[in-house]
């Protein structure tokens, strides 16, 4: 059965301490992950896609990195603007939809 | 561009009542969704249009129905509301259902039924 797993549920970082947040999956043919953060009371706001393993991509503080069981989303020097849920999604087969990971709620202090 | 734009923001229903949220996307999009998001239970996908004239159930789709009116709406239709409806709804569409292309959220409907 096709999953995605997102680990840890929740992490607190201090202001400029980087960390890195995992996507697991295991699927058939994976054709794209997606990395998106969701702030409160909003809808996901899509970061990154990864096509294949070993890609990678960064956007300012992160940066986005897949492999053939996980992706990672790396967070360097993070600010408490930084502070939100990130999601994992993957598409695979020749499926439409998406499997969605439940997130990891990132809290950055000042 | 305002995206995908969801209404209403905030609706609370009595069970049985019916409803339907409306969607609307600005980016000439061809797919469009529907999700609920529950605490716990992640983003569950209702419906998908593939394209216009095309809807597909998804995971959830009981309680549901959807209308994709033109290119550019997709409405959710809850005939006779429930409690195990009270959720957050989101709508998204991409430019398709191919390899790798995302899809952009609506902000939601926190919908609650008593």
């Amino acid at each position: 059965e096709d999953q995605v797993t997102q680990s840890p549920e929740a992490l607190r970082l201090q202001e400029g301490e980087s960390s890195s947040l995992n996507c697991s999956y295991t699927v058939s043919g994976l054709r794209g992950l997606f990395w998106y953060r969701q702030d409160p009371g909003k809808g996901p706001e899509f970061l990154f896609t990864l096509y294949s393993a070993g890609e990678e991509k960064e956007k300012e503080r992160l940066k986005a990195t897949l492999t053939k069981k996980e992706s990672f989303l790396h967070i360097t020097a993070p600010k408490p603007e930084d502070s939100a849920t990130y999601l994992c999604a993957v598409q695979a087969g020749n499926n439409r939809k998406l499997i969605w990971g439940l997130g990891t709620s990132l809290a950055v202090n000042p | 561009n305002a995206g995908v734009t969801q209404t209403p923001k905030f609706q609370v229903l009595k069970t049985g009542q019916s409803m339907t949220l409306q969607c609307a996307q600005d980016m000439n999009h061809n797919s469009m969704y529907w999700y609920r998001q529950d605490p716990g239970m992640g983003l569950r996908l209702i419906y998908y249009s593939a394209s216009e004239g095309t809807t597909d159930k998804g995971e959830v789709p009981n309680g549901y129905n959807v209308s994709r009116l033109n290119k550019r709406e997709f409405s959710l239709r809850l005939e006779s509301a429930a409690p195990s409806q009270t959720s957050v709804y989101f709508c998204a569409s991409s430019e398709g259902t191919g390899k790798g292309q995302p899809q952009h959220f609506g902000d939601g409907t926190r919908l609650s039924i008593l």
